[in-house]
Order: C-alpha cells, then sequence, then structure tokens
C-alpha cells in the first residue's frame, strides 16, 4: 500500500564501495526527487526527472548518478563512498499538473564507515 | 536563490497549549508553501499547504497564514496532542526554480509534553 517506497531502508557499508538505492511510486506521478537529510535534519534536493527526463541536477559530486528506467522509478547510484555521504535519503514523487505537492518515502539511512 | 528560516528550532508545549511555527523567505516570487511532519524513522508527510493568493487557511486543528508583504507565514497547531510531536518542515518554492523545486527550512523539533 506504501505510495512511495525505497530500498532498502538501511545500508551500512565501507568507505569506497559503490551502492545503490531504489525508489519506486505507484501514485501515478510522473515526476520523482531525491533528498539528502543530514544529521541537523536539514532537507536538501539532489536530483528531480520528470518522465526520465533529468530536470533538477543541484550541486551534488559526480558520484552520485541518478537514474530513471520509467516514470514509476527512480534509482540512485553512488560511486566511491565517502564518510560525508552518510544520511537519510528520500526520494519523493509529484504529479507535474500539480507538482507543487510532493510526497515522500520512508527513507534509506546510509552509513559508511 | 530562495532562502527559507525558520524559527524556532525546538519547541516543548503542555498538551493542549497552541504551537506556532514561524518561517521568512526571500523570493518575493514564491508562491506556494508547503508544511510537513516528520516522525521519528519516516519520511516528511505533507500536512497542509498555501498558495500566495490565499491569507490563511486552515484544516482541523492547524492553521497557515501568509504574509506575503512581510515574506513570512507561519504553522498554527491548536490543542496540541503527544502524537503532535515531531520535526516540522516549512518550504517554499519559486517559479524562478526548474522544476518545481521546494527550499525547505531548517525544521522545529515540537515536544508535547503529556
Amino acid at each position: 500500500d506504501t505510495a512511495v517506497s525505497q530500498t532498502p531502508k538501511y545500508l551500512v557499508t565501507q568507505m569506497g564501495n559503490d551502492k545503490s538505492i531504489k525508489c519506486e511510486q505507484n501514485l501515478g506521478h510522473d515526476t520523482m526527487y531525491w533528498y539528502k537529510q543530514d544529521s541537523k535534519k536539514f532537507l536538501k534536493i539532489m536530483f528531480s526527472y520528470n518522465n526520465k527526463e533529468l530536470i533538477i541536477n543541484e550541486t551534488v559530486p559526480n558520484r552520485f548518478s541518478p537514474k530513471s528506467p520509467d516514470k514509476a522509478h527512480l534509482n540512485l547510484h553512488i560511486n566511491s563512498l565517502e564518510l560525508g555521504d552518510s544520511a537519510v535519503y528520500f526520494c519523493a514523487s509529484s504529479l507535474r499538473s500539480r507538482g507543487y505537492e510532493q510526497y515522500f518515502g520512508p527513507g534509506t539511512r546510509l552509513t559508511v564507515t | 536563490g530562495e532562502n527559507v528560516e525558520q524559527h524556532p528550532s525546538t519547541l516543548s508545549v503542555q498538551e493542549g497549549d497552541s504551537a506556532v511555527i514561524k518561517c521568512t523567505y526571500s523570493d518575493s516570487a514564491s508562491n506556494y508553501f508547503p508544511w510537513y511532519k516528520q516522525e521519528l524513522g519516516k519520511g516528511p508527510q505533507l500536512i497542509i499547504d498555501i498558495r500566495s493568493n490565499v491569507g490563511e487557511k486552515k484544516d482541523q486543528r492547524i492553521a497557515v497564514t501568509l504574509n506575503k508583504t512581510a515574506k513570512h507565514f507561519s504553522l498554527h497547531i491548536t490543542e496540541t496532542q503527544p502524537e503532535d510531536s515531531a520535526v516540522y518542515f516549512c518550504a517554499a518554492r519559486t517559479p524562478r526554480a526548474a522544476g518545481n523545486k521546494l527550499t525547505f527550512g531548517g525544521g522545529t523539533r515540537v515536544l508535547v509534553k503529556p
């Protein structure tokens, strides 16, 4: 029943590894987002896709690469993980015609050791 | 770009009292202001929003007010209950930003004491 789902919920990995986080929404939305929430709870957008087209790309290291196979899925791949990548990553989605209303997934807590 | 400031960062209230969280924004073109509630271990949940052509909106115990001249908006929670304890975020969207980008405030941790 979850409208926006993410896997995994927790991810613990070592520095230098490559990992992926998956996101799926069943709301019929056409726009999806990735946000990063740091230890101080600050929420910042990283990427946004509309119908598989990248429309927002904030100042994010090239090690982060989003991939959208279709409008219901937006995955985040991270290469060469660093300690500073530890955070909670949230996926969100919206309908472009009602694009203001974004709905968030439960988050993926990434810990890099 | 847009900048959103949120105050206070923490708020402790007695059950039944009211809670008020205030946000200011920098871009006068911003036209949409949502509020999100984030419970422990969960994603932010949209609880109420207001658009720039409206000054006030109410939904049961929560209300939001917008002052476009002063560029600030507030969340009001009345008759607070323990389940209102959470982190609340305000956000603003400006048409100048691509792709429905929301800029978030820093969050307010609300604790409702029974």
